[in-house]
């Protein structure tokens, strides 16, 4: 079993629909919850950072947290056809710097 | 945002051959970085950990005399793909911890491809 479970898509969604992204974790040490964004051949890009559970907004997206189930979320309102990536959850423990990567969902938002 | 540069961002090379890829904060220090592999479609597995001023510390099964990695200041890592071949060809991305150290900001990775 993979520490860290993400579907891998592809998802499609219309232009201006709400996304959930989502992962499930089996290492009860992660404690820090990390979201990045991945377009074709370049480098993951940093979406979202949190560490406590519960939920954290910053414009269209929205992370949560529900560390009693080991269970992450992406939310993206009013999406884009810009937001087409593939979008990668990550997580680290206390004590080592290494994240631990989802597989990675493919996102496409069709205009 | 912090940045990281690579370089190449993509290179051809012939089977047998040893291939030299740059990592660079551009913007703060690290004395920290790592390297991740990246196949078609999948995520990123983790290679080694970049460590300044001393040796780098490989994951299981990465082999540290064919991917050899020196850190040679507080913003630049190398890694050297030494007699490179076909089922090396991948993308490579390294990382920099932020100032917070529990992010890390990406380079944009680089294309190895080996014939």
């Amino acid at each position: 079993q993979k520490e860290v479970e993400q579907d891998p898509g592809p998802l499609s969604v219309p232009e201006g629909a709400i996304v959930s992204l989502n992962c499930t974790y089996s290492n009860s040490a992660f404690q820090y919850f990390m979201w990045y964004r991945q377009y074709s051949r370049k480098g993951p890009e940093l979406l979202m950072y949190t560490y406590s559970s519960g939920n954290k907004e910053d414009g269209r997206f929205t992370a949560q947290v529900d560390k009693s189930s080991k269970y992450i979320s992406l939310f993206i309102r009013d999406s884009q056809p810009s937001d087409s990536a593939t979008y990668l959850c990550a997580m680290k423990n206390t004590g080592r710097r290494a994240l631990t990567f989802g597989s990675g969902t493919r996102l496409q938002v069709q205009p | 945002g912090a940045v990281v540069s690579q370089h190449p961002s993509w290179v051809i090379c012939k089977s047998g051959t040893s291939v030299k890829i740059e990592c660079r904060s551009l913007d703060f220090q690290a004395t920290t970085m790592f390297w991740y592999r990246q196949f078609p479609k999948q995520s990123l597995m983790l290679m080694a950990t970049s460590n300044e001023g001393s040796k780098a510390t490989y994951e299981q099964g990465v082999e540290k005399d064919k991917f050899l990695i020196n850190h040679a200041s507080l913003t630049l890592s190398t890694l050297t793909v030494t007699s490179a071949h076909p089922e090396d060809s991948s993308f490579y991305i390294c990382s920099a911890p932020g100032g917070d150290t529990d992010t890390q900001y990406f380079g944009p990775g680089t294309r190895l491809t080996v014939l």
